[in-house]
């Protein structure tokens, strides 16, 4: 069966060092792949996604950076994080564009 | 673009009763699939429920069952025999048929389900 891990699930950063969120799918190939941010009590929204190695599409202009080194492992960075990035990120996949997307368990990022 | 508007911020049951959630949304597109997602307090996104838009009959799982009304671009959510477990932050959103998967969600409601 397919699962997606996705790590750190918290992390404490002081503004203006770099981040790196990791996700991966196993069980799957070549999936499509989703970062999305919620703020805290609202909606969620794409950030970035993929539909194959090395394609990325960026919904929102931002100081993150999305990246697909590998089939299934989808990269969230940025060079230097603001207190503006704070939030709780989610990686989500599937297969076919119309499926439902499969969610990780989130990483909860604070900025200080 | 394509919105999707959850007008009840906050909603509350009664343990075993039912509750039916709204939402509405805004596109000019004729391929399109709707979702719920649930979000309990661990804050997974957990799939509730599934409509194709090409599709006149509702779909239904279990105790959660959708009023798709193409026509009012409404789509509302109906949880019956309601469970503590059911207590959760309730998201509709909105994907397109040609948009890559970009899911766009509403802002949310929260249920409460009272023992």
């Amino acid at each position: 069966s397919q699962t997606i891990h996705q790590w750190p699930a918290t992390l404490v950063q002081p503004v203006g060092s770099p981040l790196s969120l990791e996700c991966t799918v196993e069980g799957t190939s070549n999936p499509n792949l989703y970062w999305y941010r919620q703020a805290a009590g609202r909606g969620l929204q794409l950030l970035f996604y993929s539909v194959g190695i090395g394609q990325i599409s960026s919904e929102v202009p931002q100081n993150l950076s999305a990246s697909r080194p590998q089939d299934r492992q989808f990269i969230l960075s940025s060079k230097k994080l603001l207190l503006s990035d704070s939030g709780f990120y989610l990686c989500a996949w599937n297969e076919q564009p119309n499926q439902p997307q499969h969610f990780g368990d989130g990483t909860r990022l604070s900025i200080l | 673009a394509q919105t999707v508007t959850q007008s009840q911020p906050e909603m509350s049951v009664q343990e075993a009763e039912t509750v039916t959630l709204s939402c509405t949304y805004d596109t000019s597109e004729s391929d399109y699939y709707l979702f719920w997602y649930k979000q309990p307090p661990s804050r997974q996104m957990i799939l509730v429920i599934r409509q194709e838009a090409y599709k006149q009959q509702n779909a239904t799982e279990n105790r959660f069952s959708v009023n798709f009304q193409k026509a009012a671009k409404s789509f509302s959510l109906k949880i019956s025999d309601s469970q503590l477990g059911d207590a959760a932050m309730y998201f509709c959103a909105y994907v397109s048929g040609t948009s890559y998967g970009k899911l766009t969600f509403g802002q949310g409601t929260i249920l409460t389900v009272h023992p």
